[in-house]
């Protein structure tokens, strides 16, 4: 079975402009969760989606968002880049997230730097 | 709010010594506990879970035993290896209702040195 995959794996922006980040999810699983990468903050939850629905969001600003698709594949959005957003940025998928102490599986992650 | 507390790293040892990173935990509910580990360049995997108190998670040598009494869930090697050097991560999920966020530690870089 195919892992979860991410695109693109590398990315440059500039302050200000916009990216799109994409997650394949493992077959089968409906539930994929977002999470942003930094020497500084560490690992912090972004949101997660299931079924097409936000089901879960982190202490981010709105500039931050995603969405899910029908096929449970999931894209993440960030609006007007700032040198902060540079992170390794984290999708993981998991059967429907509901069960106790159910595994997420993540991806091999995308780099964004913001220059 | 729930956290996740781990030993600060690196930490560097010989091979075939016995690995120990500390980890507590604060929640308000029945987490279940996991150890994650990051390879240079690369995303998670996860290492080894338990769900309940006293439940002992353990894979390819490495093992946790979910302490509820003392917060805890140690990670612990009998001999490590070269090929063992990553970042762990202690984390949490906190099975509360129908989400599964996981909080994480801030990570331990482990080193074996050959």
């Amino acid at each position: 079975k195919a892992g979860v995959t991410q695109t693109p794996r590398y990315l440059i922006k500039t302050r200000g402009q916009q990216v799109t980040l994409s997650c394949s999810p493992i077959s089968g699983h409906r539930s994929v969760s977002w999470y942003q990468q930094t020497p500084g903050q560490g690992l912090q939850f972004l949101f997660e989606y299931f079924s097409e629905t936000q089901r879960n969001k982190g202490n981010f600003p709105g500039r931050f968002s995603g969405r899910q698709f029908s096929n449970s594949r999931s894209e993440m959005n960030v609006s007007t880049l700032e040198l902060g957003d540079s992170a390794l940025y984290l999708c993981a998928s998991s059967l429907d997230g509901q069960g106790a102490g159910e595994t997420q599986y993540f991806g091999p992650g995308t780099r964004l730097l913001v220059l | 709010g729930d956290s996740v507390t781990q030993m600060e790293g690196p930490v560097t040892l010989s091979e075939e010594a016995f690995l120990t990173i500390n980890c507590t935990y604060t929640a308000t509910g029945y987490p279940s506990l996991f150890w994650y580990v990051q390879y240079p360049g690369e995303g998670l995997q996860l290492l080894l879970k338990a769900t309940k108190a006293d439940d002992k998670g353990s894979n390819k040598g490495f093992e946790a035993t979910y302490r509820k009494e003392t917060t805890s869930f140690h990670l612990e090697k009998g001999s490590v290896q070269v090929s063992d050097s990553a970042v762990y991560f202690c984390a949490l999920s906190d099975y509360g209702g129908a989400t599964n966020k996981l909080i994480f530690g801030t990570g331990t870089l482990l080193a074996v040195q050959p």
